[in-house]
């Protein structure tokens, strides 16, 4: 099925670990996003690339650093893991422009920093 | 800044009941609106959305009326469903190229 596919589902870390959580889109779609769920803050941008060749930091970029290797592809980095980085993370396309696309989500990474 | 502001949860109801779920966004401009949806361990699902002032998004149901003049995108449903139960995102986007805005979401919990 067309969407959006996240990998892994589920990971533990030790503190101090490093790993990068994937994320493919085949809709030939321009944008691509990262978000982080916890609870009760709703979703937080923590980067986003509008375009392939181009990233920006949203809301909450601290800890993380992302890669846009192609357009269908788009990578999170955590250099060094900390338990405040514990949460889901969603990652997300969109035509280019949002004002009349919405997004498609993939399903989750929910990521465990011990 | 732009910002979505949705009501605190959980909201129970009995099947069959009316469901509001009341979001106000401050935003420059003309935003475009949306209400997302997440059932238990997925992502979110796009619900429905409004793009001008006035109009009206709609599906499975559900229904919001995009209102400038008080700012607002309230979700509302006739008559809720065990299967409705899920966690209902309000966003907003008020310009090409940047991110949605997302509120902290309100769950709902519908029991028979």
């Amino acid at each position: 099925n067309a969407g959006v596919t996240q990998t892994p589902k589920f990971q533990v870390l030790k503190t101090g670990q490093s790993m990068t959580l994937q994320c493919a889109q085949d809709m030939n779609h321009n944008s691509m996003y990262w978000y982080r769920q916890d609870p009760g803050m709703g979703l937080r941008l923590i980067y986003y690339s509008a375009s392939e060749g181009t990233t920006d930091k949203g809301e909450v970029p601290n800890g993380y650093n992302v890669s846009r290797l192609n357009k269908r592809e788009f990578s999170l980095r955590l250099e060094s893991a900390a338990p405040s980085q514990t949460s889901v993370y969603f990652c997300a396309s969109s035509e280019t422009g949002t004002g009349n696309y919405g997004y498609t989500f993939g399903s989750g990474t929910r990521l465990t920093v011990v | 800044g732009n910002s979505v502001t949705q009501m605190e949860g959980p909201v129970t109801l009995s099947e069959e009941a009316f469901l509001t779920i009341n979001c106000t966004y401050t935003a420059t401009g003309y935003p475009s609106l949306f209400w997302y949806v997440q059932y238990p361990g997925e992502g979110l699902q796009l619900l429905l959305k409004a793009t001008k002032a006035d109009d009206k998004g709609s599906n499975k149901g559900f229904e919001a009326t995009y209102r400038k003049e008080t700012t607002s995108f309230h979700l509302e449903k006739g008559s809720v469903q065990v299967s409705d139960s899920a966690v209902y995102f309000c966003a907003l986007s008020s310009q090409a190229g940047t991110a949605l805005i997302f509120g902290k979401g309100t769950t709902l919990s519908v029991s028979s």
